[in-house]
């Protein structure tokens, strides 16, 4: 079965500073990887996704993440973070449905502080 | 910029009552789901699908129950609804060809509170 891991609940760096979010995940083939954040009362955006091709993906805001297989990870990262950047972010693997469709799985999350 | 809605976007209700919780989306999307989200927890799914007169129960047992009569519309109910029943509810859509490579589009969730 498919899951995902994100060890870290809740991480805080200052305005400026870089920003690494770890992601381990388990899937049997080759994994469909997402990162999404949730900002206080809203739903979920897409900051970025990887299916195959090149491991270092770029996303919105400035975000990026590196696939690494060895490693089963997929690691987002920031070089300057900004206050607006405070939310919780969400990593996923996708999976198939019946009848079509993706079933995501997702971790619990990493809460993000920004301190100014 | 959101194309998939969701209200109302907060509830407190009774125990007992029955609710119905609205999603509609304008993106011809066939694929919708419904996931449930509680604090420090991930998100489960609850209900899905593939179009119209279909639906599906998802991983995580629930007592509600979803219809899919219009490609737009996707509303979930509880008949009775109960504390345990409090949790944030997300919908979500899929594009017609979408596969486990196919992100999900999210509304802004409802927060349901059963007193």
């Amino acid at each position: 079965a498919q899951s995902v891991t994100q060890p870290d609940i809740h991480i805080t760096v200052s305005e400026g500073a870089s920003l690494e979010l770890r992601c381990n995940y388990s899937y049997g083939a080759t994994p469909y990887l997402f990162w999404y954040v949730q900002s206080p009362g809203q739903g979920l955006q897409l900051l970025l996704k990887y299916f195959s091709g090149d491991t270092l993906v770029q996303g919105i805001k400035g975000f990026e993440a590196e696939f690494k297989r060895s490693q089963s990870s997929f690691n987002l990262r920031k070089p300057s973070v900004h206050w607006s950047d405070a939310a919780e972010y969400f990593c996923a693997v996708g999976g198939r449905l019946t009848g079509g469709g993706n079933k995501l799985t997702f971790g619990t999350g990493t809460q993000l502080k920004v301190e100014l | 910029e959101a194309d998939i809605y969701q209200t109302p976007r907060y509830l407190v209700i009774g125990t007992g009552k029955k609710i119905t919780l609205e999603c509609s989306q304008t993106m011809g999307h066939d694929k919708m789901y419904w996931y449930q989200q509680d604090p420090g927890m991930e998100l489960h799914l609850i209900h899905y699908s593939y179009g119209v007169n279909s639906t599906e129960k998802g991983d995580l047992s629930s007592e509600s129950t979803v219809s899919r009569i219009r490609t737009e519309h996707f509303p979930l109910t509880l008949e009775s609804a109960r504390p345990s029943h409090t949790s944030q509810y997300l919908c979500a859509s899929s594009e017609r060809q979408g596969g486990p490579n196919s992100p999900l589009h999210f509304g802004n969730g409802t927060r349901l509170t059963v007193t």
